[in-house]
């Protein structure tokens, strides 16, 4: 069975740093792309990041761009998102999702909650 | 990378069909044959019901369909059910010069 276990989620202040994991499991996660989706309370979705399997690509929406990064490490099973210089905005539950040939996400785990606020 | 754009609410009575709507552009929906549907309960993660314009993943009862003409993409529910209830979320890739996804704005349905 797929599972995806988001981790790290919490109150963090404006300016301030925060790294989410994704734990995946019941499948081969290094042959998967993985993506990052967030949701603003009350919001709808919004895309955030996705990595190669191998790590070498990543790509970013514009209003995270040189704030966050992506990164994965194949041995640990584990997907991770480096979250800096916070904003009010980035408040929101971040899903980590698995992204298939076609493009969809087709696993999404139960996303950890983010509150920038001072 | 501007959200595509879904009707904020639909409804339906038990046994109706509904078709909920997905516009965007020749960017994305209209570009690309990589347009797929969420159902998302209250409080619980997105599921895809949809992908590839009409696809539809093991499991999701064929009740769901999904279609695309031009810049507009659409998912219909037939026989509509009290459990179908639920935000509705279109997504397309939008790759042109880096890939990236862009999502609708969400539509709830509502079964009266």
């Amino acid at each position: 069975e797929v599972q995806l276990v988001e981790s790290g989620g919490g109150l963090v202040q404006p300016g301030g740093s925060l790294r989410l994991s994704c734990a995946a499991s019941g499948f081969t996660f290094s042959s998967y792309w993985m993506s990052w989706v967030r949701q603003a309370p009350g919001k709808g979705l919004e895309w955030v990041a996705n990595i190669k399997q191998d790590g070498s690509e990543k790509y970013y929406v514009d209003s995270v761009k040189g704030r966050f990064t992506i990164s994965r490490d194949n041995a640990k099973n584990s997907l991770y998102l480096q979250m800096n210089s916070l904003r009010a905005e980035d408040t929101a539950v971040y899903y980590c999702a698995r992204v298939i040939l076609s493009l969809s996400f087709d696993y999404w785990g139960q996303g950890t909650l983010v509150t920038v606020s001072s | 990378q501007s959200a595509l754009t879904q009707p904020r609410s639909v409804s339906g009575s038990p046994g109706q069909s509904v078709t909920i709507s997905c516009t965007g552009t020749s960017s994305d929906v209209g570009g690309y044959n990589y347009v797929s549907w969420y159902q998302q309960h209250p409080g619980k993660a997105p599921k895809l019901m949809i992908y590839d314009v009409s696809k539809r993943p093991s499991g999701v009862p064929d009740r769901f369909s999904g279609s695309k003409s031009g810049n507009t993409a659409s998912l219909t529910i037939s026989g509509l059910q009290a459990e179908d209830e639920a935000d509705y979320y279109c997504c397309s890739y939008a790759g042109s010069y880096t890939p990236h996804w862009v999502f609708g704005g969400g539509t709830k349905l509502t079964v009266l």
